[in-house]
């Protein structure tokens, strides 16, 4: 079982749709989770960056992690064309632990 | 956000070559940084672990004398693919992190895309 679980998708969405992306864990030593969004022959770009449960918002984008259930969600308001790119969770334990990624969902925003 | 460079983006060498990415923060001083391999459809991989002054730290499976690290300074790492094959063609990322944050508030740099004939 891999440490991080995500499905690649890919996801098709209209422009203006809400999008929700997920992920699982298996580490129940994971404190801190990321998403990162990564758009093709690029580096990853950090998104958003949460510690332990709860919820998280910037802008269009809410991060959601609920560790009872080891289940860490992406959601995009308003999704606009250029959201078009992979989305990476991850996690770590803290500190200056390795991180793990998920394989990404690659998200398609058609006008 | 703290800014980390790669370089080159992409480079196409023969087989038995060697080739050197580099890898710099060019805002901030990172005493560790990481190198990252992605093929596609597949997530990213922590081939090592970058550490100012001393020695890299590998992860399982990823052959030192392969893959030869260097961090000289606080704000370069260089990573040296040795007798390059075929199957070492892939997307080679680094990154670092602030020396204030949290190892997974990482700053990724652009990528080097390795295609080996």
């Amino acid at each position: 079982q891999k440490e991080v679980e995500q499905d690649p998708g890919p996801l098709s969405v209209p422009e203006g749709a809400i999008v929700s992306l997920n992920c699982t864990y298996s580490n129940s030593a994971f404190q801190y989770f990321m998403w990162y969004r990564q758009y093709s022959r690029k580096g990853p770009e950090l998104l958003m960056y949460t510690y332990s449960s709860g919820n998280k918002e910037d802008g269009r984008f809410t991060a959601q992690v609920d560790k009872s259930s080891k289940y860490i969600s992406l959601f995009i308001r308003d999704s606009q064309p250029s959201d078009s790119a992979t989305y990476l969770c991850a996690g770590n334990s803290g500190g200056y632990q390795k991180v793990t990624f998920g394989i990404g969902t690659k998200l398609q925003v058609i006008p | 956000g703290a800014v980390v460079s790669q370089h080159p983006s992409w480079v196409i060498c023969k087989s038995g070559t060697s080739v050197k990415i580099e890898c710099r923060s060019l805002d901030f001083q990172a005493t560790t940084m990481f190198w990252y391999r992605q093929f596609p459809k597949q997530s990213l991989m922590l081939m090592a672990t970058s550490n100012e002054g001393s020695k890299a730290t590998y992860e399982q499976g990823v052959e030192k004398d392969k893959f030869l690290i260097n961090h000289a300074s606080l704000t370069l790492s260089t990573l040296t693919v040795t007798s390059a094959h075929p199957e070492d063609s892939s997307f080679y990322i680094c990154s670092a992190n602030p020396p204030s944050g949290n190892t997974g508030e990482l700053f990724f740099g652009e990528g080097s895309r390795l295609t080996v004939l």
